[in-house]
């Protein structure tokens, strides 16, 4: 079967960092999002990797190891406007995305 | 430029009525998707087109139909409502390209209440 794992939900101070993990076990692999989606909105694009590495987007990155199956997103100097969920994706080989259930990120003053 | 629409907003159905969701992108993607999300669970998907013309089951088609007669509107329909279609339901579309890293854009959501 196919499963994308991530962690329920995190709490993170303002102006701190903080990495979500995600873990996925997929028929195939042809590459991985990251999405922010916030409370009664849409997920909108973070990133996306197909190469093992670090992508760097100003205070986000996405790391992915494919032989691990592992990415993780890094969010830097948090603001209260980071409090979301954290979608991760993988797309398998079909190129259909496998979606984990997110991580809801809860963000204190 | 609007993006990806969906209508209606919201929507309370009692159960064995029929529905139909719309959407409507004007971006010129070929590709369109119907998710359903529920609390706890990762976006499923329920349809999917890569082209006008063309449809595919997903992950949980059963209960859903799509017709997919231009690249514009992908509509979505319940034939018959039971409660636990109840969700949140997003379209989505994207550019269909060789490789894997085709951004999804999607729509605002309806969220469907079946009684």
């Amino acid at each position: 079967g196919q499963n994308i794992d991530q962690p329920t939900e995190m709490t993170a101070t303002e102006g701190a960092i903080v990495q979500i993990n995600c873990t996925y076990q997929t028929s195939g692999f042809n590459g991985l999002f990251w999405y922010q989606q916030h409370a009664g909105e849409a997920p909108t694009f973070l990133s996306y990797n197909v190469l093992d590495g670090l992508e760097e987007k100003g205070r986000f990155s996405s790391f992915l190891s494919r032989s691990k199956g592992y990415s993780y997103l890094l969010l830097k100097e948090l603001q209260m406007k980071d409090s979301a969920s954290y979608l991760c994706a993988v797309v398998d080989s079909n190129y259909q995305l496998i979606w984990g259930a997110g991580t809801k990120l809860i963000i204190k003053p | 430029t609007a993006g990806i629409t969906q209508a209606p907003t919201s929507q309370i159905l009692a159960a064995g009525r029929s529905m139909t969701l719309r959407c409507t992108q004007d971006m010129r993607h070929n590709a369109m998707y119907w998710y359903r999300q529920d609390l706890g669970l990762g976006l499923r998907l329920i349809h999917y087109s890569n082209t006008a013309g063309t449809t595919g089951k997903g992950e949980v088609p059963d209960g859903y139909s799509v017709s997919r007669a231009n690249t514009d509107d992908f509509p979505l329909t319940l034939a018959s409502a039971v409660p636990s279609q109840t969700s949140v339901y997003f379209c989505a579309s994207s550019s269909l390209s060789s490789g894997g890293g085709n951004e999804q854009f999607f729509g605002p959501g309806t969220r469907l209440t079946v009684l």
